[in-house]
């Protein structure tokens, strides 16, 4: 059965912690992209990576890293720099970049106590 | 450069209205055009797609035109079910812009009571 897979669906963390958000496809697929959506607000692209050890900077990256070791992983770093972490996180992934359709997973909540 | 502008919601329909989520873009070249449905606490799923000029993508009832004149693509069903209570993303693909992802819409919610 393909598909994105997140971990965990929700995730809590405290000040000034660094947190990795999991995500992975078993769609071959060669782009993976990183997204974040406040409470009633739209998509806000992070970062999205073309190829394995490539990634782009999106809209938003600044508190953020990530890493494309793997075709099938694409984890997402939450750094201590992000001073508003609290958000729902989704990954999606495409054939390519371009002219195609992106698959998401299920998302990430994260919480900060 | 590209964006997409929706309707603002929330929108609320009673059951077996007629539906109409508006969408217009901007963008070089000849844009694919999607329209993503996210469920309560879910992730996006497509909806429907169309990639050139009066194609009409459509699926479990909704659809959507493409409408080159008039850098359109609004989406439309007959006769909403409660079921189909989600936000609604209208996006794009550009074409020959090097390597850019999807740009979406804000987003419009829809709810439909019984």
């Amino acid at each position: 059965d393909g598909g994105i897979t997140q971990s965990p669906k929700y995730l809590f963390r405290k000040e000034g912690q660094n947190v990795t958000l999991s995500c992975e496809q078993n769609l071959n697929h060669d782009a993976m992209y990183w997204y974040r959506q406040d409470p009633g607000q739209g998509l806000r692209l992070i970062y999205y990576s073309q190829i394995v050890n490539d990634f782009q900077k999106g809209d938003i990256a600044e508190g953020y890293s990530v890493s494309r070791e793997k075709k099938e992983s694409f984890p997402l770093t939450v750094t201590s720099a992000q001073k508003n972490p609290t958000a729902f996180y989704l990954c999606a992934s495409s054939i390519v970049v371009t002219q195609e359709t992106q698959y998401f997973g299920p998302g990430t909540r994260l919480l900060v106590l | 450069g590209n964006s997409v502008t929706q309707m603002e919601g929330p929108v609320t329909l009673s059951e077996e209205a007629f539906l109409t989520i508006n969408c217009t873009y901007t963008a070089t070249g000849y844009p694919s055009l999607f329209w993503y449905v996210q469920y309560p606490g879910e992730g996006l799923q497509l909806l429907l797609k169309a990639t050139k000029a009066d194609d009409k993508g459509s699926n479990k009832g909704f659809e959507a035109t493409y409408r080159k004149e008039t850098t359109s693509f609004h989406l439309e069903k007959g006769s909403v079910q409660v079921s189909d209570s989600a936000v609604y993303f209208c996006a794009l693909s550009p074409l020959n812009s090097g390597n850019t992802p999807l740009v979406f819409g804000k987003g419009t919610r829809l709810s439909v009571i019984a």
